[in-house]
This record gives structure tokens, C-alpha cells and sequence, in this order.
């Protein structure tokens, strides 16, 4: 079984800021590893996933994610962020070669203020 | 653009009065979820196809059911709506061995 943790339910910070929003996993077995958004009222999309290769993945809007093996973390980063970045962020596992079902943290709200 | 569609994406209801959300795809993949998301919470998986087999998760209520005549689609049947049901539906699909997801726009269900 795989557990989500996401350490942070809300995130405040400035326009224009840098900002990290932490995710640590717990599993028994190797997975993937996704970073969602959701918007208000609307459906979550996909952000950035790790697969394989480089710990370093880089997303969609200027967001990047390290996973680090050893500290089983998959922390999001970006160096500025905007207004229209406010949304809830969501980390997922998948487990690698066998079960469909995702595994989601809880949920980070980031709250950006002018 | 292949995507993930859902109608409609607001709901009313009346308490007990039964409704059935819809989910299509243009992306031709394998398996299909419904979610429920309250305020605030991350989705909440109810159930899953993988092609035609459905598989129900061990805590959905029974009040909820599912359909998926095809691959193109999928409904989710609230029998008898409870207040408790309020929520966002998610309709996601996934095709890769990866399991990425896609989403669709969701339905905000509300119960009067």
C-alpha cells in the first residue's frame, strides 16, 4: 500500500515569490510520481510527473518537482509565482507495474496575494 | 482536441430524487474513474473500469452505481441522493502503463 503526505494544507506567500509545496510518499514498491492542479471548480491537471532519468522533471507554468529517493520526497518549486497560480495542488503515486488506482495527498492550497 | 468531457457540470436535485452524471472521452483509453470530492479534500475514488470490468471500492456506498456501455463512456447513477452526496463528481480516464490521469471538468452535484 502506498500513503501520500502532504505537509502543508495551506501555503500563503507573495506575488512574485518563490514558493515550495512538500509531498513525502510511503511504499513498499517503486512508483510514479505526479504533481496536479485544480482550479476552482474544475477538475484537477496534471502539473508533472516523474517516471524515470533525471530527479529533476520540469511541468507546465514554470513549475519544477526534485524527487529525492532516500527522503521519499517529491517537493514542488517555483522560483516566482503569479496571481493566477492560486489553486490546490494535489501530489499522487501510482504504483509501478500493477494497480490502476492512484494514491493523493490531502492537498496544498496556495494562496497568492498581490 | 481529445479530452474529457461531463454533463452536466452543475446539478440539482431534490433529497431522494435519483440523477445520473455523464462522462465521455475522445481519448480512447482503457480504464475510467469516478471520483468524489468534498470542500477542501482530495477525490475520493468510488469506483473503476478497466475495459468492462468494474471494480467497486470496498467503502462506496451501494446508493451509488456505475455504468460504462462502451469505451467512450461512463454514468454514474445516484439512486436515492442524500444530503451527505453534495459534493464535486470527477470523471477521469487513464490509458499507460504510467497511470497518468485525465480529468474532466466535473459535475457539482447539489442536493436540496
Amino acid at each position: 500500500a502506498q500513503s501520500v503526505t502532504q505537509l502543508d494544507s495551506q501555503v500563503p506567500v507573495f506575488e512574485e515569490a518563490p514558493v515550495e509545496l512538500r509531498c513525502n510518499y510511503s511504499s513498499s514498491v517503486s512508483v510514479y510520481l505526479f504533481w496536479y492542479v485544480q482550479y476552482p471548480n474544475q477538475g484537477l491537471q496534471l502539473l508533472l510527473k516523474y517516471l524515470s532519468g533525471s530527479t529533476l522533471v520540469k511541468g507546465i507554468n514554470g513549475f519544477e518537482a526534485e524527487f529525492n529517493k532516500s527522503q521519499t520526497s517529491f517537493h514542488l518549486r517555483k522560483p516566482s509565482v503569479h496571481i493566477s497560480d492560486t489553486a490546490e495542488y494535489f501530489c499522487a503515486v501510482t504504483p509501478r507495474g500493477g494497480s490502476y488506482i492512484p494514491t493523493f495527498g490531502r492537498g496544498t492550497s496556495l494562496i497568492v496575494h498581490p | 482536441d481529445a479530452m474529457v468531457i461531463q454533463n452536466p457540470r452543475y446539478q440539482v436535485t431534490q433529497f431522494g430524487k435519483p440523477v445520473t452524471l455523464s462522462c465521455s472521452q475522445t481519448l480512447n483509453h482503457n480504464v475510467m474513474y469516478w471520483y468524489q470530492q468534498k470542500s477542501s479534500q482530495a477525490p475520493k475514488l468510488l469506483f473503476h473500469y478497466y475495459d468492462k470490468d468494474f471494480n467497486n471500492e470496498a467503502d462506496t456506498p451501494d446508493n451509488f452505481q456505475s455504468r460504462r456501455p462502451n469505451t467512450s463512456f461512463c454514468f454514474l447513477d445516484i439512486r436515492s441522493p442524500g444530503l451527505g452526496d453534495a459534493a464535486m463528481y470527477l470523471c477521469a480516464t487513464s490509458g499507460d502503463t504510467y497511470n497518468e490521469q485525465f480529468f474532466g471538468p466535473g459535475t457539482r452535484l447539489t442536493v436540496l
